[in-house]
This record gives C-alpha cells, sequence and structure tokens, in this order.
C-alpha cells in the first residue's frame, strides 16, 4: 500500500524561481526520504530526515518534516533547468521494514 | 564505482515464458529489494531481503519470486510472465534497512505480449 501521497501532481516553474511540493503519510514513521528520478531512470536518494527532526538543509534543498500532521515538505530555491525531473518521497513505518513511495511530484523548469 | 547493476535493461517476452532480471550491488550492503513502477502509481515493493537467504515480500508480491544465495546478488523471477507484469522494474540495495539511503539500478523495461 502507498504510505505517502505527494502534492501538487506536477509542478511548471521559471528557472530561477522556488519550487515546493508536498508529501503525506499515513501511519508514524521513523524517517523520510526524498528521491529524485529523471525521465524513466533510476532513482538518486536526495535527503533523508529522520522523525525527531524538524528541517534539513542539503544545498538548494530544504526539507520540513512535521510528525503532528503526518506532512513533509520539499523545497528547491533557484530551480535551473537541471532540476526537472520526478520527485518522490518515501517513509518507513515504525515496525515494518519497507519502503514505501508516493505516486511523485513531476517538476519541469522552463529556461 | 559504487553501483547497483540491473540486467537485461529492455526485455520483450511472450505470455508464460520463464525469465529472471539480475541485480547485482558491490557496496556489502544488506538490504535488497525490488520495486515495479507504472504509470501514477509510483513506486511498488514486490519483494525485499535484508540478508542472505532472508527475503519477504513487499506490497505487490504475487507472480514474481526472489532469491538471495550470496549478498550481492538478488535476482527477479517471474516463472509465467503475464502481460499485467509489463512495468518498469527497479532493484535497489541499502547498507543495514529501509531506513537507510537506498541506491537504485537503471531499470528494467518489461514488455510481455
Amino acid at each position: 500500500s502507498q504510505q505517502g501521497e505527494e502534492d501538487p501532481q506536477a509542478l511548471s516553474i521559471q528557472e530561477g524561481e522556488n519550487a515546493t511540493m508536498n508529501c503525506s503519510y499515513k501511519t508514524s514513521i521513523n524517517n523520510l526520504q526524498w528521491y529524485r528520478q529523471n525521465s524513466g531512470r533510476g532513482l538518486v536518494h536526495l535527503i533523508l530526515i529522520r522523525s525527531n527532526e524538524r528541517e534539513k538543509h542539503s544545498g538548494r534543498l530544504r526539507v520540513t518534516l512535521d510528525t503532528s500532521k503526518k506532512s513533509s515538505s520539499l523545497l528547491i530555491t533557484a530551480s535551473r533547468a537541471a532540476d526537472t525531473a520526478s520527485y518522490f518521497c518515501a517513509t518507513v513505518a515504525r515496525d515494518d521494514y519497507k519502503l514505501s513511495f508516493g505516486a511523485g511530484t513531476t517538476v519541469t523548469v522552463r529556461a | 564505482e559504487a553501483q547497483v547493476t540491473q540486467n537485461p535493461r529492455y526485455l520483450i517476452t511472450v505470455t508464460g515464458k520463464k525469465l529472471t532480471v539480475t541485480c547485482s550491488q558491490n557496496m556489502n550492503h544488506e538490504y535488497m529489494s525490488w520495486y515495479r513502477q507504472d504509470p501514477g502509481l509510483g513506486l511498488r515493493q514486490i519483494y525485499y531481503s535484508m540478508n542472505v537467504e532472508v527475503t519477504d515480500k513487499g506490497d505487490v508480491p504475487e507472480g514474481y519470486k526472489v532469491s538471495r544465495k550470496e549478498k550481492r546478488n538478488f535476482p527477479l523471477i517471474l516463472e509465467s510472465p503475464s502481460p499485467n507484469q509489463t512495468s518498469l522494474y527497479f532493484c535497489a540495495s541499502s547498507l543495514y534497512s529501509a531506513n537507510t539511503e537506498a541506491f537504485f539500478g537503471q531499470g528494467t523495461r518489461l514488455t510481455v505480449v
């Protein structure tokens, strides 16, 4: 079963703008991860945020986690054409061993 | 170079003809898993393995088998493929568990006619 759901399904922005996408999940988690996928290729890990963390940064990426609302957001600042990709959140429920992905947000960055 | 290698990358086969998709990782990871990706559904886990000789079902295991005889290899077996198994398949590995960063292979696009 899918644990996470991303919103919006698709996002189109101008180069230089910020892109924000959200992820909601259903059960208590150990951590939440974000991945990027370029058109039909393998997923690449971006960032992992633990359940006791509220915010994490990595370069132009900023991830927040609100466990009370069971939601997370991924912000990409100063977007570039190379950021065009699909972005997925993934979670592992407590006492589980499976990594569950949402359906993803497709981001298009226009030059 | 640290990587997860899947083969083949593309495969067209006929209904009922057994096939195996291989997956190998060179990072000494304990946890390996298989996913299928279908439009609008994201990635769904088929099987996972927490270590050698330890495998367990994911969310969509029907019609698939796996084995983990060696730490580095985790083949996916379709004993009697059907058209609804047409999909993009990914193998992934993680150091200890699903709670650590996953490294993905490049994918296998399977078409069953």
